[in-house]
């Protein structure tokens, strides 16, 4: 079984400082990895993903991503928040072993950035 | 159109009738998603469709829901007896499949109401 889980209901950070949103994964075989956003009364975005090699990955609108095979995390950071990245974040893991293609998401972290 | 398109983006009903969510994935694309989600909950997945497998259907809530996916495309999460407790946003996702792939593109959802 698969699972990932989002410690964090919310964060809340002031505009121009780091943001970081934690996510922390179970599989047994090898994970892919994702973020997804969600802007009110919006469907989800996809922001980046981790399938295997550079474990620093980059995505859309300044988000990366650092997937940490040993602690089983895929923590999202910004460097510099904005008002506009004030939405509802979620990480997903799908278990590629045997090709199964199943995608797990977590509970969510509302962010919040307070101008 | 280029996106997942899903229909109706809301629907009302009263409880106890039966009601059809249509999701057009994006062509090409082998796998398809059901996934619910209640006011600021997570998640919640539903239902899964990859080719001509089997439909992975263990997180139907119970057997008033189903979904059908004819001719590998189109897909139709049906309720019925609806209850007070469907009411959610119900979001389709589709995706491609390979090794460097894997990202869910997401429609905008249909919100149900059950009165």
């Amino acid at each position: 079984a698969q699972s990932v889980a989002q410690p964090e209901d919310q964060v809340n950070v002031a505009e121009g400082n780091p943001l970081t949103v934690k996510c922390t994964y179970s599989v047994s075989g090898n994970p892919y990895l994702f973020w997804y956003v969600q802007y009110p009364n919006r469907g989800l975005q996809f922001l980046l993903k981790y399938i295997t090699g550079d474990n620093l990955v980059k995505g859309s609108y300044g988000f990366e991503a650092e997937f940490n095979k040993s602690q089983t995390s895929f923590h999202l950071k910004k460097p510099s928040a904005l008002v506009s990245d004030s939405a509802l974040y979620f990480c997903a893991v799908r278990d590629i072993s045997g090709g199964y293609q199943k995608v797990t998401f977590g509970t969510g972290t509302k962010l919040q950035v307070i101008p | 159109g280029a996106g997942v398109s899903q229909s109706p983006s809301n629907k009302v009903t009263e409880k106890g009738k039966d009601v059809e969510l249509r999701c057009d994935p994006i062509s090409g694309h082998t796998a398809l998603y059901w996934y619910r989600q209640s006011l600021g909950q997570g998640l919640e997945f539903l239902i899964y469709f990859q080719g001509n497998s089997a439909p992975d259907k263990s997180g139907l809530p119970s057997d008033r829901f189903s979904a059908e996916r004819t001719g590998g495309s189109v897909s139709t999460l049906t309720i019925q007896r609806t209850q007070q407790e469907d009411s959610a946003v119900y979001l389709c996702a589709s995706s491609s499949q390979g090794p460097t792939t894997g990202e869910l593109f997401f429609g905008e959802g249909s919100r149900l109401t059950v009165l």
